[in-house]
């Protein structure tokens, strides 16, 4: 158990909604990162948050936004949701220092029919 | 950006066999931490091993190793007596000392263990 749970697991929703991935990060983290993996694919970075401040964009559409909130947690919202946004959502969190790993959650598994 | 390179994307060994998964990666920076993780089936994201880079001396963990080698920005994975559960996905990633604390993440190395 990493110590960062994202919710829901899995999620099933139509072309042109609107969801929202939900994640917790680990006790003391204040940084947390989402990804998104397509089928047999890397991990694309997404964004990035520190004690509730976006730190940095990767390649995120404008149809997905994120928070963080005073209470750590983090959520992303996808909207306008199109087939190919159909993907696994990673979150992941981390101390700031340098040598501290990554901790990834269990992923959204996000099927956009 | 710092870019992270997994050359290969699928590779395949015999059980009980040794096995080098290749990364390379491109910085300016001198503060930095390298990391390889595991992606089973299962889609949980493991880390496997960690390299800090003022360390001469290879990271080692159980049946996992790594060849770091600084000066030609290279970090490959050894894997010794590859087991049947070593199959997954292998990423290597990049956590710079700088740039906000990022981590980038290579592309992913697919490895099939054959009994």
């Amino acid at each position: 158990d990493s110590g960062v749970t994202q919710t829901p697991k899995h999620l099933i929703t139509a072309t042109g909604q609107r969801v929202t991935l939900r994640c917790s990060p680990r006790s003391g983290d204040l940084s947390v990162y989402w990804y998104q993996q397509s089928l047999d694919q890397g991990l694309q970075f997404l964004i990035h948050y520190y004690n509730g401040e976006e730190r940095a964009k990767g390649n995120i559409l404008e149809r997905f936004s994120a928070q963080q909130f005073p209470d750590l947690h983090s959520e992303l919202n996808l909207s306008s949701l199109e087939l190919g946004d159909s993907a696994l959502y990673f979150c992941a969190s981390s101390g700031l220092q340098v040598n501290t790993e990554a901790f990834f959650g269990q992923g959204t598994r996000l099927t956009v029919v | 950006a710092q870019t992270v390179t997994q050359s290969q994307p699928e590779m395949s060994v015999q059980e009980a066999e040794t096995v080098t998964l290749s990364c390379t990666y491109d910085t300016s920076e001198s503060d930095y931490y390298l990391f390889w993780y595991k992606q089973p089936p299962s889609r949980q994201m493991i880390l496997v091993i960690r390299q800090e880079a003022y360390k001469q001396q290879n990271a080692t963990e159980n049946r996992f190793s790594v060849n770091f080698q600084k000066a030609a920005k290279s970090f490959s994975l050894k894997i010794s007596d590859s087991q049947l559960g070593d199959a997954a996905m292998y990423f290597c990633a990049y956590r710079s000392g700088n740039t906000g604390n990022q981590f980038y993440f290579g592309t992913g190395t697919s490895l099939t263990v054959i009994p």
